[in-house]
């Protein structure tokens, strides 16, 4: 699966939109993007997906480059509750594991 | 519709003991695959399972670690021996199968946190 790489952490105001950045230049054309969180010491938490074209669920949307060597997970209006642990791995559909990097952690200020 | 569940949330063992960690996946998901978090680190893959099939067991240390996913009840990680660097949270998750497109999510429980003394 394709490396990825995340600021090591970032602070975000609380009510605006936070934007967390994620490079996988080496992503193939069959490999995802996926977006989890961890939330303190919660289990992870499922947020968003996608191939090429953006997406856009409840929680977030997620905005791929055209060339995907990069994406973008925009959570509209943070809130404090959604300081924790953000990760973006890419996966190609036939390997099941999730890869875990060490993520990008956000604190959201009031 | 329950999430995946976990149990027991906290297990506290010590030295040489087992430990069973149990996992229902959520309704209607067939694929159970288990990560460990250290303490201070980052989440690694252990094992993928399917119903009575062990799929990917690359990141199962080799001895002392196994898994089933029976045909019937939930998926169980045992740990035989415990020493104190089993010390850890042991997260389940689950997932529905491979769809058409050939993407899907995993969906996380809780967590079982492990303290070997």
């Amino acid at each position: 699966d394709a490396k990825t790489t995340q600021p090591p952490s970032m602070d975000c105001a609380e009510g605006r939109a936070a934007n967390l950045p994620c490079n996988h230049s080496t992503i193939s054309g069959n490999e995802y993007v996926y977006w989890y969180r961890q939330i303190h010491s919660q289990g992870p938490q499922y947020i968003i997906h996608g191939l090429k074209n953006n997406e856009t669920n409840e929680m977030a949307s997620l905005i791929i480059t055209e060339d995907r060597k990069s994406s973008t997970l925009i959570l509209p209006h943070a809130t404090l509750r959604d300081t924790a642990v953000y990760y973006c791995i890419v996966r190609v559909a036939r390997n099941n594991r999730l890869a875990f990097g060490k993520g990008n952690q956000v604190v959201v200020i009031p | 519709n329950a999430g995946v569940m976990q149990n027991p949330r906290h297990l506290v063992r010590r030295r040489g003991q087992e430990a069973r960690l149990r996992c229902s996946p959520m309704k209607g998901h067939s694929h159970v695959y288990w990560y460990r978090q250290l303490p201070e680190e980052g989440l690694k893959f252990m094992v993928y399972l399917q119903k009575e099939n062990i799929i990917d067991e690359s990141g199962m240390p080799k001895e002392r670690f196994s898994a089933e996913f029976p045909k019937e009840g939930p998926s169980i990680l045992r740990i035989q021996q415990v020493v104190r660097g089993d010390s850890a949270a042991y997260f389940c998750a689950s997932s529905p199968g491979l769809r058409d497109r050939g993407d899907y999510e995993q969906y996380f429980g809780p967590g079982t946190r492990l303290t070997v003394t």
